[in-house]
């Protein structure tokens, strides 16, 4: 199985306040992604990044940031949570985008 | 706009039976991939298949990417083969891989 860990698992927060999500891959892939999945819209793209520092905005980027300092990490912040963003949250890790993709274990959060 | 769709969105079948998933596109495609994710919500990389055919055991794909589609084939079905069965492309050179919808395979013992 592909290394990757996404922490926390699960996670509940109070709407307005920052949340951080973080992908950690030992593979040394260049690509990283971050998937949002709710019921009847399998799962959407939030942002990807083909390189350290390297990032770009996917279908549903709104609400939504990104960094990657470091090859091996990717983070996902909403800066103000709100109820419409609670889903269970995907980060996925490819070689190069036309290699196949791999995903993590996915982190439930709920907004309350 | 890009468009991903996959047929059936259901799909209810006998322990043995066959089935076969569908995967349509709007757009010329680099990068086509099916992918199981099971009741535990675990997804799995079935195939990389730009084009042509690749088999794994009971499993094999087909994509005719001259007439954007794809399809999954699932022979004699197992209780273990449940769950959604997703197809990512992507369309274009833009780097961004979009899924279809699902379809939802249900098996019965």
């Amino acid at each position: 199985d592909a290394g990757i860990t996404q922490s926390p698992r699960h996670k509940v927060t109070e709407t307005g306040t920052p949340v951080t999500l973080r992908c950690h891959q030992t593979e040394n892939h260049r690509y990283m992604y971050w998937y949002r999945q709710d019921p009847g819209h399998g799962l959407r793209l939030i942002h990807y990044s083909y390189g350290v520092k390297d990032t770009d905005k996917g279908e549903v980027s709104d609400g939504y940031s990104v960094s990657r300092s470091k090859t091996e990490d990717f983070l996902l912040t909403l800066e103000s949570a709100t109820s419409s963003q609670t889903s269970v949250y995907f980060c996925a890790i490819s070689e190069d985008s036309y290699e196949k993709l791999f995903f993590g274990s996915g982190t439930q959060l709920s907004v309350l | 706009g890009i468009q991903v769709e996959q047929s059936p969105p259901d799909l209810i079948l006998q322990e043995g039976a066959n089935s076969t998933l569908r995967c349509n596109f709007s757009d010329s495609v680099n990068n086509l991939q099916w992918f199981h994710q099971n009741p535990w919500g675990q997804l799995i990389n079935l195939f990389y298949i730009p084009s042509g055919t690749k088999q794994n055991g009971r499993l094999s794909a087909t994509t005719v990417a001259t007439e954007r589609y794809s399809l999954l084939y699932i022979s004699s079905s197992q209780t273990t083969d449940s769950g959604v069965y997703f197809c990512a492309v992507e369309l274009g050179r833009d780097d961004k891989i979009i899924f279809g919808k699902g379809t939802r395979l249900h098996i019965l013992p």
